[in-house]
């Protein structure tokens, strides 16, 4: 039972342009929303996150944002850089059992 | 500040061992979480640990099994080792015990021949 999904596996971008990467989630209780990027032979590094009290979150080039009702939420890099390019991790808890779920993960390439 | 360290970064080893990895968290933070990521699983919640003890536990078989110590390093242990268990057994460390906002180590990179 898979309660966070990434859809598509991988990205390809140009540098410059905007990356939305895409997150679904089947639980309702989630109430915490991260995104974590990861390069390979490092572990995941935290990236930004949102409440389920907020629709959007900024931090500079990267904004995510909720939709509570369709339980979606994206993560707009913009403009997107060569730099950005890793596997991006979209991760969920609810608060009360001290575990993220994580989805599987979406690779992203951007092109110079 | 350091962040989270975890030894050995590799190891093989051969089927029915054991193994132990070991993790030392960011300075004052108390809690622990231990994921395995696999190609095609992606990352899995093993366990979290705070202040000593279990405070919850993944879907994976009594073999995984993990502790924490007083200063909040924490070790986990793998018993008969089978091929499925060849992966990338990540450690993470957060304040208080929060699953909010994780900072995780590097990785022990464990290849099960």
């Amino acid at each position: 039972d898979q309660q966070v999904k990434q859809n598509s596996p991988s990205l390809s971008v140009q540098e410059g342009r905007i990356s939305i990467l895409n997150c679904d989630y089947t639980n309702s209780m989630f109430d915490y929303f991260l995104w974590y990027k990861k390069y390979p032979a490092e572990g995941p590094t935290f990236l930004i996150s949102i409440s389920s009290i907020k629709d959007k979150n900024e931090d500079g080039r990267f904004t995510v944002f909720l939709n509570k009702s369709a339980k979606h939420l994206s993560l707009h890099i913009v403009p997107s850089q060569p730099g950005d390019s890793a596997v991006y991790f979209c991760a969920a808890s609810d608060g009360s059992n001290y575990k993220l779920t994580f989805g599987k993960g979406t690779l992203l390439t951007v092109n110079p | 500040k350091a962040g989270v360290t975890q030894t050995p970064r590799y190891l093989i080893k051969t089927r029915g061992q054991q193994v132990t990895l070991s993790c030392s968290p960011i300075s004052g933070h108390r809690s622990v979480s231990w994921y395995q990521q696999t190609p095609g699983q992606g990352l899995q919640f093993l366990f979290e640990y705070f202040s000593e003890t279990q405070r919850n536990k993944g879907n994976f078989p009594g073999r995984f099994s993990g502790r924490q110590f007083s200063n909040s390093r924490s070790e986990m242990n793998v018993s008969t080792l089978e091929l499925g268990d060849s992966a990338l057994y990540l450690c993470a460390s957060s304040l208080a015990g929060t699953a909010y906002e994780q900072y995780f180590g590097p990785g022990t990179r464990l290849t099960v021949t």
